[in-house]
């Protein structure tokens, strides 16, 4: 079965400094991916970036960085130089090699960005 | 382009009573979802779809109904709701296919059963 686990229910963070939000993951695929999304409190679920197991190097998308440790079978997003607009939740999910479209979902971070 | 619509925004029910979630989408996706969010506990797949007329279970389905007539629309129905039934729903689509399909989420429906 798959699993994602996020360790941290909150953190805070100092606008302009980086952060860095923890997913691990379990599956028995040898091909799947790994995906960021981010919940304002707004609550729209917001698509940040994608990793794919295969991939080499860490995908980047402007101030986020996924650091994919696949050994470790962590999946883990930094978001460089914070703003205040950062403050949100943020979801790291998984989909398998199954060809169905479902992701599962982990528990959630809520990431305070501090002035 | 819309995206993906979901309505009612807020609904409030009474237990016993039935309704249906409506979810569209206008970017042709082949691959329709429902999620459901309760605190803490992160989004959980009910039903999805991989095509007009193709549907399956996902982690609780248990209340729930799904058809797919069209590529466009994937409606979501309560058959008798439940106060365990109080939660956000999320609607998703993606084009489907490998595992670099991404899912585009609808705004949310956000469900009280008294």
């Amino acid at each position: 079965a798959q699993k994602i686990t996020q360790t941290q229910p909150g953190m805070f963070v100092q606008e302009k400094e980086a952060v860095t939000l923890d997913c691990t993951y379990d599956t028995s695929d040898q091909s799947y991916g790994l995906f960021w999304y981010k919940q304002p409190s707004s609550g729209e679920m917001i698509f940040l970036i994608y990793q794919g197991s295969y991939d080499e190097q860490n995908a980047t998308e402007g101030r986020y960085s996924l650091n994919f440790q696949k050994a470790r079978k962590s999946a883990n997003l930094v978001i460089s130089a914070s703003q205040l607009g950062d403050s949100a939740m943020y979801f790291c999910a998984m989909k398998g090699s199954g060809n169905t479209g479902k992701l599962i979902f982990g528990q959630g971070t809520t990431l305070q960005v501090k002035p | 382009n819309a995206g993906v619509t979901q309505t009612p925004k807020f609904q409030v029910l009474k237990t016993g009573q039935s309704m249906t979630l409506q979810c569209a989408q206008d970017m042709n996706h082949e691959y329709m979802s429902w999620y459901r969010q309760d605190p803490g506990m992160g989004l959980r797949l009910i039903h999805y779809s991989v095509g007009a007329g193709i549907t399956d279970q996902g982690e609780v389905p248990n209340g729930y109904n799904v058809s797919r007539s069209t590529t466009e629309d994937f409606p979501l129905r309560l058959l008798s709701a439940a106060p365990s039934q109080t939660s956000v729903y999320f609607c998703a689509s993606s084009m489907g296919g490998p595992i670099t399909d991404t899912q585009y989420f609808g705004p949310g429906t956000r469900l009280t059963v008294l």
